[in-house]
């Protein structure tokens, strides 16, 4: 069975950047999609964007999409989110999750494995 | 692109049967197969229940069915459990190739 394991608690100052990572364990990372997804406290899950190594597609949410950037590195089976421009309302969960079900037609559709969720905090 | 809006909250005895809306529009839920909906215990990471509007991962109980009209999917939660307990999220793929997902729904067994 696949795990997605990311990496610990991170805490930043507001401006800073964060990178987290998402490791598979088992399986090539080409046939998957892994979207990252957050979860502030209390609040809602929000996608905010995906890569697709088999076919070398990176997608980002509108409200990310100058401050985050998403990368694969297919020999070590791992992928990366990165957040730029740290505010306190970043302050989430950010969880990594596999999208068995992708297709050219439909390339984000559903997640059936998590990794366990890494907490980052932005404060001063 | 705005969320999907669904109710903050749905009740229900034990036994029962209840349904949660997850309301879009044409450039997602209405023009696409692609809706799933997750289950979210607290502190735990999210759980697919369904997939692709009425398919469920191999395992998952049938009490969870869903299906779509429109720009509007369902899912039903049917014998409902003290276990079903839980936020419920509905996501649907979009024609900026992106993903949104639902408000969430706090269900809360009677």
């Amino acid at each position: 069975q696949v795990q997605l394991i990311q990496s610990g608690a991170e805490v930043r100052k507001p401006g800073s950047s964060v990178k987290v990572s998402c490791r598979a364990s088992g399986d090539s990372l080409r046939k998957y999609a892994i979207s990252w997804v957050r979860q502030a406290p209390g609040q809602g899950l929000e996608w905010m964007g995906g890569a697709i190594p088999l076919f070398g597609i990176v997608r980002s949410a509108l409200n990310f999409h100058e401050r985050l950037t998403i990368t694969a590195d297919e020999s070590t089976k791992t992928v990366y989110m990165e957040l730029s421009s740290l505010r306190s309302d970043d302050t989430a969960i950010y969880y990594c999750a596999r999208d068995d079900f992708f297709d050219v037609i439909g390339q984000f559709r559903a997640f059936d494995i998590w990794g366990q969720g890494t907490m980052v905090t932005v404060s001063s | 692109q705005s969320a999907l809006t669904q109710p903050a909250s749905v009740s229900g005895s034990p036994g029962q049967a209840i349904t949660i809306s997850c309301t879009g529009g044409s450039s997602d839920i209405g023009n696409y197969d692609f809706v799933s909906w997750y289950q979210q215990h607290p502190d735990k990471a999210p759980q697919l229940l369904i997939y692709d509007v009425s398919n469920r991962p191999s395992g998952l109980s049938n009490r969870f069915s869903g299906s779509k009209s429109g720009n509007t999917a369902s899912l039903t939660i049917s014998g409902l459990q003290a276990e079903d307990e839980a936020d419920y999220y509905c996501t649907s793929y979009t024609k900026s190739y992106t993903l949104v997902f639902g408000t969430g729904t706090k269900v809360t067994v009677l």
